[in-house]
């Protein structure tokens, strides 16, 4: 496997399940984000961890539970969502140096469908 | 805070012709600059980035881009469109300050290519 993988592709899941995202990156990177992408929204940071600490909380509500076990790997546990929850869950991972931010690399997505 | 606009939300090429996309930006200090595609339900793939030295900067696909400071812009641009070209754009900025983990992007330009 090559770059960021995020499984699964596709998930559908009613309010009342538990389930988790999954992104794994072979990059060697030390940072690693969770995006929410909504129609006619913009890409909406929701997390970010930081050689495995968590750095960032955008205000996400407490249904949404990230866990970060290691720099290559990546959950977000899902519990009691909401139907406006429905969205692209992207992961990403980057090389954060001194000399400040470096680009991002994306993965696939999970495409979520809550019913 | 930093921000990022896109003027532009959906753009009509015929195939062959150039292509000029916009993004203008707001950061107090230099900032790092990214162009991103989307293809339907996928990931972001970077096309391009510009962090310091040439203000034109060459990327991936015939794509290039122009850091003009005193507008503000860094505009994306092609010289003659393919129809595999069609897809989301997503202007993205960073920085090196505290915050150097983060970008922030704009909502994005739906590009359409006409045989």
């Amino acid at each position: 496997e090559t770059g960021v993988t995020q499984t699964p592709r596709h998930l559908v899941m009613g309010m009342t399940n538990k389930k988790s995202l999954k992104c794994e990156q072979h990059l060697g990177h030390n940072a690693m984000y969770w995006y929410k992408q909504s129609a006619k929204k913009p890409l909406e940071l929701m997390f970010v961890y930081n050689f495995k600490e968590q750095t960032e909380n955008n205000s996400v509500p407490s249904r949404f539970s990230p866990e970060c076990p290691n720099s290559s790997h990546l959950f977000l546990h899902l519990h009691t969502l909401q139907p406006e929850d429905s969205a692209l869950y992207l992961c990403a991972s980057s090389q954060i140096g001194l000399a400040g931010q470096y680009e991002q690399y994306f993965g696939p997505g999970t495409r979520l469908t809550v019913t | 805070a930093q921000s990022v606009t896109q003027p532009d939300i959906h753009i009509t090429v015929s195939e062959g012709a150039s292509l000029e996309l916009r993004c203008n930006y707001s950061y107090g200090a230099t900032p790092y600059l990214f162009w991103y595609v989307q293809s339907p339900g996928q990931g972001l793939q970077l096309l391009l980035k510009y962090f310091s030295g040439d203000t034109l900067v060459q990327g991936i696909k015939g794509f290039e881009a122009e850091f003009k400071r005193s507008q503000s812009s860094f505009n994306l641009r092609k010289p003659s469109v393919h129809w595999s070209d069609a897809a989301e754009y997503f202007c993205a900025v960073g920085g090196s300050g505290g915050s150097n983990y983060k970008l922030t992007f704009g909502k994005g330009t739906l590009l359409t290519v006409n045989p």
